[in-house]
């Protein structure tokens, strides 16, 4: 069964750091270029980043660039977004989703996480 | 960066009744590998976003054919020919063409 799950969301405060990990199973990871899109509460999706298959290359949002940064493992079948200096405005429900992609060009976000929520509140 | 803007966004529709959402790129999504990379997504109550239909056109596995997705360059829609009380949900387009990917502000379908 193709799943992704993430982890490690919660509350913290502003300017303070968390890292969020999604594991991947029932599919080869190594294969796929891997994304983070968040939903703010009540709103619409916003792309956050992605990273290639072999983690050579990544892409940021311009509103998260500078303080978060994507990796992944894998031999874990893990992607990674540490994020630092968080801002009240990246309070969000935080998604990792698998996708395909050709150089700096993405499609198909075939595969989901349940998502985990990020809350940034004194 | 490139903004994508759908419409309608709400959409009342009888069940049983085709529906259409319209998503419009301020640059064209067609790539030199001749594939336009737009994709739309639903998120229903409660779940996470899923797949419909990618580069455009290609319906993703596990979708009804009821849905169908067409256009190039700047202009792209969605068609669900007969809507079923499941496809409630909220609808999205999405560009990725070049980075940064941008997701259209969204179009609430409900039943009448």
């Amino acid at each position: 069964q193709v799943h992704l799950v993430e982890s490690g969301g919660g509350l913290v405060k502003p300017g303070g750091s968390l890292r969020l990990s999604c594991a991947a199973s029932g599919f080869t990871f190594s294969a796929y270029y891997m994304t983070w899109i968040r939903q703010p509460p009540g709103k619409g999706l916003e792309w956050v980043s992605y990273i290639a298959s072999g983690g050579n290359t990544v892409f940021y949002a311009d509103s998260v660039r500078g303080r978060f940064t994507i990796s992944r493992d894998n031999a874990d079948h893990s992607v990674y977004l540490q994020m630092n200096s968080l801002r009240a405005e990246d309070t969000a429900v935080y998604y990792c989703a698998r996708a395909y992609g050709a150089g700096d060009s993405l499609y198909g976000m075939d595969v989901w996480g349940q998502g985990t929520t990020v809350t940034v509140s004194s | 960066d490139t903004v994508t803007t759908q419409s309608p966004l709400s959409l009342p529709v009888t069940p049983g009744e085709p529906a259409s959402i319209s998503c419009t790129s301020s640059r064209s999504l067609l790539n030199s590998n001749g594939y336009n990379y737009l994709d739309w997504y639903v998120q229903k109550p409660g779940q996470s976003p899923q797949l419909l239909i990618y580069l455009g056109s290609n319906r993703a596995a596990g979708v009804p054919d009821r849905f169908s997705g067409s256009g190039s360059g700047t202009h792209f829609t969605l068609k669900i020919s007969r809507v079923e009380a499941e496809d409630v949900g909220v609808y999205y387009c999405m560009q990725a063409v070049q980075t940064p990917a941008t997701f259209g502000q969204g179009t609430r379908l409900e039943i009448k």
